[in-house]
């Protein structure tokens, strides 16, 4: 079955960057995508990449993709404490396409 | 502007007794899901629609049932609550296959 892989906790400096790693199986899936969820709060997506596209930016936001590895990136530039928060990679369910298939989550901590 | 909205926000529940969890979204969305999220789990799909009069069973189905009798509305029900079932549960709706999920923000049932 479908399984997203993801590290559980990153802690960086305010103002380095962050780079968030997640692998997945289905070859398949079209669209990837990570969401955000601050303490107390339901998921807000962030950003979603094309299967056919290798690299999305978005202000301080950049995903890359390896298909070829099954590997998705994120990587936020000059992190803030703000940024503070879990970051779930998730890919679509495979046959359907139904339902997002999510990883455990990492939970980003910033320190100023 | 609502957007995906649940109630309650907070239950506590004996073991064995029944509630349901309300799912409201007022985006005219076809899909809608239920997930769980339990510590270092992730989130993990109960159960999800693909439009009004449709239910199916995600990953982890055993002990919920669901109905979507109207469009905007995904109801979650637990018919003998155990322990087991302590976690924060979310609602999610997209319009289309491959779109962007908005969620809600959550429930927090506790079964003691």
């Amino acid at each position: 079955g479908e399984d997203v892989e993801q590290s559980l906790f990153l802690s960086v400096r305010e103002g380095d960057s962050s780079v968030i790693n997640c692998t997945y199986t289905d070859s398949s899936s079209t669209y990837l995508y990570w969401y955000k969820q601050e303490p107390g709060a339901g998921l807000q997506l962030l950003t979603y990449i094309f299967s056919n596209m290798d690299m999305k930016q978005d202000q301080r936001l950049t995903v890359l993709l390896n298909k070829k590895d099954k590997h998705l990136s994120l990587r936020i530039a000059d992190t803030q404490t703000g940024d503070s928060a879990i970051y779930f990679c998730a890919e679509r369910e495979n046959q359907a396409g139904t339902a997002l298939i999510f990883g455990k989550g990492t939970t980003l901590s910033v320190s100023s | 502007n609502a957007g995906v909205t649940q109630t309650p926000k907070f239950r506590v529940l004996k073991t064995g007794q029944s509630m349901t969890l309300l799912c409201a979204q007022d985006m005219n969305h076809e899909y809608m899901y239920w997930y769980r999220q339990d510590p270092g789990m992730g989130l993990r799909l109960i159960h999800y629609s693909v439009g009004e009069g449709t239910t199916a069973k995600g990953e982890v189905p055993d002990g919920y049932n669901v109905s979507r009798l109207k469009k905007q509305n995904f109801l979650l029900g637990l018919e003998s609550a155990a322990p087991s079932q302590t976690s924060v549960y979310f609602c999610a709706s997209s319009p289309l296959v491959g779109a962007e999920a908005f969620f809600g923000q959550g429930t927090r049932l506790t079964v003691v």
